[in-house]
């Protein structure tokens, strides 16, 4: 199948700063890619629809000055966590399209002290 | 409300048995809809996707059923071994074409040996 990859896997971050995620599929072109959050016991909940050559799509909710988005190629979309803070601690998870399927990267989960 | 519902409780079965996972929905038309896996601290896997035409789905000792009357899929791995244990979860396109995905909450199976 597919294979997605994301940079970096863990990172611990001090309260303020900036966090940048990377999300690449390895070995098919996503015009598409997604951005999850995942908090312990809990499911994934969509932040964005990220579209390779134009501006994100964000769930209502989600603060796009915040989380930012990137879809610099048809195989990486990055996002930056801005100003984090701890309550953005989490599970972060990108997926690409591939068809009507979706893969999955492995996750990257950030911690903000 | 739109929702997806899976069994929130854990699912613990025999080695040997078949584990029946159900996955509901309300207010939404899905035109296919999906099975994860997902273990602790890592990404979903895809295992099946199953159309709206489609009764069934068999992949090795996986099962998928989709009722669109009932708003239900059914989710079975027959033979059931230890290494099965983890969460499934299902998902699928609020807008019933092929674009984002939103996901159940997931429902964890423990397989005893």
């Amino acid at each position: 199948g597919a294979v997605v990859s994301q940079h970096p896997s863990w990172v611990i971050c001090k309260s303020g700063t900036s966090v940048k995620i990377e999300c690449r599929s390895l070995d098919f072109q996503a015009t598409t890619m997604f951005w999850y959050r995942q908090f312990p016991k809990q499911s994934l909940m969509l932040m964005a629809t990220s579209n390779e050559g134009s501006k994100a799509t964000y769930e209502q909710g989600v603060e796009k000055d915040k989380f930012l988005i990137n879809h610099a190629s048809l195989t990486l979309s990055t996002l930056t966590v801005t100003s984090a803070h701890p309550e953005d601690s989490s599970f972060y998870i990108c997926s690409a399209r591939d068809d009507a399927e979706q893969y999955f990267g492995p996750g990257t989960r950030l911690t903000v002290t | 409300s739109q929702k997806i519902e899976q069994n929130s409780e854990a699912l613990n079965i025999q080695e040997g048995k078949t584990a029946t996972l159900t996955c509901n929905y309300t207010n939404y038309s899905p035109a296919y809809l999906q099975w994860y896996r997902q273990d602790p601290g890592r990404g979903p896997v895809f295992l099946l996707l199953i159309r709206e035409n489609e009764k069934e789905k068999r992949k090795e000792r996986l099962k998928v059923t989709f009722d669109t009357t009932l708003k239900q899929s059914l989710f079975h791995i027959t033979a059931s071994q230890p290494a099965d244990s983890a969460t499934y979860l299902c998902a699928l396109d609020p807008s019933g074409g092929y674009n984002k995905l939103i996901f159940g909450a997931g429902t964890r199976l423990a397989v005893h040996p």
